[in-house]
């Protein structure tokens, strides 16, 4: 399967701390994409990182990737209530493929 | 500004009286795809279209057409829905391929529930 799998399933944090998430993969990826998904809403692109990088910062959220391990992780450093949300990681070239996400909570 | 348009938002309907979900992206994006996400299954991926007059089947196409007859509009149709199609769904495009620089971008989502 090319989705990636998102850990832990759910997360939760006083809000200032930092979240972080993390994807596993099987295949041999060009780029690693991660999403997030508002309750009910659709998915907004956050961030992509290519496979020769293996880190990028974009405001807040840093990703970093290790093609070795197959694994990449978000963090979101000084989190806010309104990071509140399910974030996913997003696999693929042709098409995309996601896991089930990472449901984070953060607690004013 | 730009967006990907789903309608309707929320549907209640009937097992085997026919439905159309439209989407429709004003971005010139040549890619679309329709995806359903469920509890504990993630996000699944229909069918996919890369441009006007070429669609593809995805994971679960069963149950599920599509056309393209114009770069904008990519609409799911289910000739005879069944419970088991109840889900929220996703219409996304993208400039080129989804897996590039940019990404995709999704609509709001349609959730549909068959009774």
């Amino acid at each position: 399967s090319q989705q990636g799998e998102e850990d832990p399933q759910a997360l939760s944090i006083q809000e200032g701390e930092n979240a972080t998430m993390n994807c596993s993969y099987k295949t041999s990826i060009n780029n690693l994409q991660w999403y997030r998904q508002n309750s009910g809403r659709g998915l907004v692109h956050l961030i992509l990182i290519r496979s020769n990088e293996r880190e990028k910062h974009s405001g807040r959220l840093r990703v970093t990737l290790d093609t070795s391990k197959k694994s990449s992780s978000l963090l979101i450093t000084a989190s806010r209530a309104a990071d509140t949300a399910s974030y996913f990681c997003g696999i693929g070239a042709n098409n995309l493929f996601f896991g089930t996400g990472t449901r984070l909570t953060v607690i004013p | 500004e730009a967006q990907v348009t789903q309608n309707p938002r929320y549907l209640i309907t009937v097992t085997g009286k026919k439905l159309t979900v439209t989407c429709s992206q004003n971005m010139n994006h040549e890619y679309m795809s329709w995806y359903r996400q469920d509890p504990g299954l993630g996000l699944r991926q229909i069918y996919y279209s890369m441009n006007v007059e070429v669609t593809d089947k995805g994971d679960v196409p069963e149950g599920y057409k599509v056309s393209r007859k114009e770069k904008r509009n990519f609409p799911l149709i289910l000739e005879s829905p069944s419970p088991n199609q109840t889900s929220l769904y996703f219409c996304a495009s993208s400039l080129t391929l989804p897996g590039l620089p940019g990404g995709a971008f999704f609509g709001q989502g349609t959730r549909l529930t068959v009774v």
